[in-house]
């Protein structure tokens, strides 16, 4: 009963960097998201794939690369750190379109 | 373009009494929303869903929230505050049904119950 697993928990990144978030679901579920959480901000859409293979942009992808080779996991990669992705990275999946999210616990990334 | 907004950023209220946090949403198709509920350093859990069915909503934990097009409102209620309802709760609005797959979240209403 894992639901939605992200990995790492908290990552400390230097600017310039590079590091894959890891998220994997155990649901079978089609849709995958990944947002961040800023203060005051509620959650930004960065990618989403609707299968295996499909993958799109949300409204601030840039920075951020993902791949969706399997239906169960939906890695997010950033290519380059700075500051600005200073957040905390939740991954979501949901079985439809309408039927609302899954969350995981979410990684707190700090790039100094 | 679809928007939410909530309109208070923080609510206290007394364990006990009655809590209502507020949304209003825009959008240009008939919307489905959502609200979630986020405890500190958790993730966030799905509370309740409209889709076009009843307006009425009934979620986990005595929650419900009404969905009123006229007003373009879906506010979240419960009768009796709990200690454990302290948290974050975000009213999430999606995009029309285009296979955008896109949910626009509200900033956010964090809920205090006070003993």
């Amino acid at each position: 009963n894992a639901g939605v697993t992200q990995t790492p928990k908290f990552q400390v990144l230097k600017t310039g960097q590079s590091m894959t978030l890891q998220c994997a679901q155990d649901m079978n579920h089609e849709y995958m998201s990944w947002y961040r959480q800023d203060p005051g901000m509620g959650l930004r859409l960065i990618h989403y794939s609707v299968g295996a293979g499909i993958t799109d942009q949300g409204e601030v992808p840039n920075g951020y690369n993902v791949s969706r080779s399997t239906t169960e996991d939906f890695p997010l990669r950033l290519l380059s750190a700075a500051p600005s992705q200073t957040s905390v990275y939740f991954c979501a999946s949901s079985p439809g379109l309408w039927t609302g999210y899954t969350f995981g616990s979410g990684t707190r990334l700090t790039v100094v | 373009a679809q928007s939410v907004t909530q309109l208070d950023s923080h609510v206290s209220v007394s364990e006990g009494t009655p809590v209502l946090l507020r949304c209003n949403y825009s959008s240009s198709y008939s919307p489905s929303l959502f609200w979630y509920v986020q405890h500190p350093n958790k993730g966030l859990q799905l509370l309740l869903k409209y889709t076009s069915a009843a307006t009425l909503v009934k979620g986990i934990n005595g929650f419900e929230a009404e969905f009123k097009k006229s007003e373009t409102s879906f506010h979240l209620t419960k009768p009796s505050a709990h200690m454990s309802d302290a948290a974050e709760y975000f009213c999430v609005v999606s995009d029309p049904p285009s296979g955008t797959y896109k949910y626009i979240f509200g900033t956010g209403t964090r809920l205090k119950v006070l003993a």
